[in-house]
């Protein structure tokens, strides 16, 4: 059974500082990867998606790598602000073969809070 | 409609009530996904429509919960004799075909609260 866990669960750090988030996961044998960001009372916002193919994709100051033989994922935010304060999940999508479908494994979330 | 619908946004009952949440997906998506969040968790899969069809329903905990999406559109999570540990937030998601497949739109969820 895949088992994603996501180190820290808490972060705190001020205004502009770069910070890496932890993923991994225990089978390696995934179809894609994904970090969302949970606000309080809404629903997830994707921020980037990997590909099993890929090493790592950038968006803005957000970048996120891919180790898939280790079964790890980073993401890593530059220059943080305070509006990026949330929870931010990592999930995959299994490899079972055929098509894949979005039946993501989630990590438990790790809260960020920049403060100015 | 423009993103992911879901209503009521809170619910509150009394454990051993009948409760039925809803999740209307972006228009011409034929994906349908619920999952279930407990405070400090990740969401957890329950199950996957596909058109009106159940396609995955591996991740309902039990018997008690049941989904319908009869006409391919909207759906509706049901749960009977609800018990405590029932209490998370229900977030629904819908996604397109092909290679829109893996990119969930999810909605705001439904805060259940059993007493």
């Amino acid at each position: 059974k895949q088992e994603v866990t996501q180190i820290p669960a808490a972060l705190s750090v001020p205004e502009g500082e770069n910070l890496v988030l932890n993923c991994s996961f225990t089978d390696s044998a995934i179809y894609n990867l994904q970090w969302f960001r949970q606000d309080p009372g809404k629903g997830l916002t994707s921020l980037l998606l990997i590909q099993s193919s890929q090493r790592e994709q950038t968006s803005g100051r957000l970048n996120a790598s891919l180790d898939k033989s280790s079964g790890r994922s980073t993401l890593y935010i530059a220059a943080s602000q305070p509006g990026d304060s949330a929870t931010y999940l990592c999930a995959v999508i299994r490899a079972a073969g055929g098509t894949s479908y979005g039946k993501l494994t989630f990590g438990q979330g790790t809260i960020l809070t920049v403060h100015p | 409609g423009a993103g992911v619908s879901q209503t009521p946004s809170n619910k509150v009952t009394e454990k051993g009530k009948y409760v039925e949440l809803r999740c209307d997906p972006i228009s011409g998506h034929t994906a349908l996904y619920w999952y279930r969040q407990s405070l400090g968790q990740g969401p957890e899969f329950l199950i996957y429509f596909q058109g009106t069809g159940a396609a995955d329903d591996s991740g309902l905990p039990n018997d008690r919960f049941f989904a319908v999406r009869p006409e391919g559109s909207v759906s509706t999570l049901k749960i009977q004799r609800t018990e405590r540990g029932d209490s998370a937030v229900y977030l629904c998601a819908s996604s397109s075909r092909g290679t829109g497949a893996n990119v969930l739109t999810f909605g705001a969820g439904s805060r259940l609260t059993v007493l």
